[in-house]
């Protein structure tokens, strides 16, 4: 695709319910990376994906959270059972080489838990 | 443990004047790279100027270039002949070489003032 995208644009979810968050990453970048942006804040790293290497999920703020990438390509960050806190922008980058380069951002999902 | 500094939480400039936001980093390392991402009102993050650590000369990017001073671990964005477009947040970020983490500052608003 041209970008990176991302959906959906806006979740509003009550406390205790799951979400899944999907990124698409632009055609043939073989790195792909989560982050979280909350209010007045920086991007957290989540975790990041590497070809079919293992995963990197060291930022990863509890249990609750865990991500997938199928077939190298699209990606679903699951967050179960939601708390207030996990309220936030999740932005999604996509890079065509792992290191030091450029990353591609998606326009994030906006996630307000009730 | 490196760490990305914007002590700036918020500039405002005068549109067609000059600017220069701050960033500072700490680390070890000799081989990294720096970056200025711009994140607009729309979420989406969009590389603005990357500096390479080897290189002594400032990169520059139309109306946008960098003072990089290795020694004092500085690396400033000066914005020139600023336009309303220019309004956005402004996220310094640093990877050290060879790997795909990256330390992102906290973000300095930029306000444009017609």
């Amino acid at each position: 695709g041209a970008g990176v995208s991302q959906s959906p644009s806006n979740k509003v979810t009550e406390k205790g319910k799951d979400v899944e968050l999907r990124c698409d990453p632009i055609s043939g970048h073989t790195a792909l990376y989560w982050y979280r942006q909350s209010l007045g804040q920086g991007l957290e790293f989540l975790i990041y994906f590497q070809g079919n290497s293992a995963p990197d999920k060291s930022g990863l703020p509890s249990d609750r959270f865990s991500a997938e990438r199928t077939g190298g390509s699209v990606s679903t960050l699951t967050i179960q059972r939601t708390q207030q806190e996990d309220s936030a922008v999740y932005l999604c980058a996509s890079s065509s080489l792992a290191f030091s380069y450029e990353q591609y951002f998606g326009p994030g999902t906006r996630l307000t838990v009730t | 443990a490196q760490t990305v500094t914007q002590s700036q939480p918020e500039m405002s400039v005068q549109e067609a004047e000059t600017v220069t936001l701050s960033c500072t980093y700490d680390t070890s390392e000799s081989d990294y790279y720096l970056f200025w991402y711009k994140q607009p009102p729309s979420r989406q993050m969009i590389l603005v100027i990357r500096q390479e650590a080897y290189k002594q000369q400032n990169a520059t990017e139309n109306r946008f270039s960098v003072n990089f001073q290795k020694a004092a671990k500085s690396f400033s964005l000066k914005i020139s002949d600023s336009q309303l477009g220019d309004a956005a947040m402004y996220f310094c970020a640093y990877s050290t070489g060879g790997t795909y983490k990256y330390i992102f500052g906290t973000g300095t608003r930029l306000k444009v003032l017609a």
